[in-house]
């Protein structure tokens, strides 16, 4: 069985400084590691992936996700936020032992960033 | 290319309705996922399917629903007799093996 914990409902974080969105999971064997953002009244969207390779994953509008096997954890961090990244983002996993495609997502963290 | 399309995007209907909602997944995408968002529980799966096969329908709430993926690029979600709990939005995505998913930009559904 594969799971993913967001333990934050909410992040605050002002604009201009260093944001950090966390999330863990578990899997049987290794894993495929992804986030999501979702802004309101849109369907989720695509912002990186580890797959494999270097721990540091650089995606998309500057975020980047640092893959810590010993911690089976997977956070989001931005160097210096912005009131535009204030939108609701979803951690998810694939366990590479899946047969499917099915990714397990994790229950959301509310980034607000405030100017 | 045009992403994950679903249709309707809103759907208002009363209770004891029949409700289906489309989707038509990216052109050689062989998985496609419907999920559920509602602010209580969350991002559910609700079902999906491989080469148009349906794999893990564990999701699916109730024998209400049903799914089908009659071929490779259309799939639909019906729910017959709907609830006012089956207010949600519904969301379709598709993916090739490996890759990460595609939402569609989902359907609002209200029951009266």
């Amino acid at each position: 069985a594969q799971s993913v914990a967001q333990p934050e409902d909410q992040v605050n974080v002002a604009e201009g400084n260093p944001l950090t969105v966390k999330c863990t999971y578990s899997v049987s064997g290794n894993p495929y590691l992804f986030w999501y953002v979702q802004y309101p009244n849109r369907g989720l969207q695509f912002l990186l992936k580890y797959i494999t390779g270097d721990n540091l994953v650089k995606g998309s509008y500057g975020f980047e996700a640092e893959f810590n096997k010993s911690q089976t954890s997977f956070h989001l961090k931005k160097p210096s936020a912005l009131v535009s990244d204030s939108a609701l983002y979803f951690c998810a996993v694939r366990d590479i032992l899946n047969a499917g495609n099915m990714l397990t997502f994790g229950g959301g963290t509310r980034l607000m960033v405030k100017p | 290319d045009a992403g994950v399309i679903q249709s309707p995007r809103h759907e208002v209907t009363e209770m004891g309705q029949e409700v289906t909602l489309r989707c038509k997944p990216i052109s050689g995408h062989n998985s496609l996922f419907w999920y559920r968002q509602t602010m209580m529980r969350g991002l559910e799966l609700l079902i999906y399917f491989n080469n148009n096969v349906p794999i893990d329908d564990s999701g699916m709430p109730e024998d209400r629903f049903s799914a089908k993926m009659p071929n490779a690029s259309f799939s639909t979600l019906k729910i017959q007799p709907s609830e006012p709990r089956d207010s949600a939005v519904y969301f379709c995505a598709s993916s090739s093996v490996g890759d990460e998913q595609f939402f569609g930009p989902g359907t609002r559904l209200t029951v009266l």
